[in-house]
């Protein structure tokens, strides 16, 4: 069974700060990877797809890597902004499975 | 449409009243998920459906749960006598098809407070 960790849980940092929000996963049999971001009282918005086949994609400040055989992928947020203040979750699909399991999130706070 | 709608935004209901809770997915996703998202936990996931297989309802929490999905378009999550622990936001996504590589698509949920 996939299980997906989130590390840190909360992260404070200054605006204009390159960070790296992290996510494991226990199965490296994952079909795809998606990193979501969800502000409070708010559904989820999806930021970035990663293939099994892909390492990384980037959007805009977005980077996001995977790296099956460690069961790693880290989202990294070039000079951050307070309005990227949010939750970001992590989520990973199996490869015989239909469903994502999520992790727990990062909530991000970017002081100005 | 556009994105993925879910009505009610927000419902309160009493103790032991069943509720409904609509999603309607993006137009031509034949998967539909339903997760639940209690205050402070991660996303719990309750049941998906792919076209016109039987839906897997292995997340359900219990039998109050059900959901239909009709002419496999809308969905509608049943919960019956519903009890204060199932005061949750409740979400809807939608994927091109089950087995594909496209991501979920969420809607912005229902929030439902069991009072």
């Amino acid at each position: 069974k996939q299980e997906v960790t989130q590390i840190p849980a909360a992260l404070s940092v200054p605006e204009g700060e390159n960070l790296v929000l992290n996510c494991s996963f226990t199965d490296s049999a994952i079909y795809n990877l998606q990193w979501f971001r969800q502000d409070p009282g708010k559904g989820l918005t999806s930021l970035l797809l990663i293939q099994s086949s892909q390492r990384e994609q980037t959007s805009g400040r977005l980077n996001a890597s995977l790296d099956k055989s460690s069961g790693r992928s880290t989202l990294y947020i070039a000079a951050s902004q307070p309005g990227d203040s949010a939750t970001y979750l992590c989520a990973g699909k199996e490869t015989s499975g239909s469903r994502l399991t999520f992790g727990e999130g990062t909530q991000l706070t970017v002081n100005p | 449409g556009a994105g993925v709608s879910q009505s009610p935004s927000n419902k309160v209901t009493e103790k032991g009243k069943d509720v409904e809770l609509r999603c309607d997915p993006i137009s031509g996703h034949t998967a539909l998920y339903w997760y639940r998202q209690s205050l402070g936990q991660g996303l719990e996931f309750l049941i998906y459906f792919q076209g016109n297989s039987a839906p897997d309802k292995s997340g359900l929490p219990s039998d109050r749960f059900s959901a239909e999905r009709t002419g496999g378009s809308v969905s509608t999550l049943t919960i019956q006598r519903t009890q204060q622990e199932d005061s949750a936001v409740y979400l809807c996504a939608s994927s091109l098809t089950l087995t594909s590589g496209d991501g979920y698509t969420f809607g912005s949920g229902t929030r439902l407070t069991v009072v």
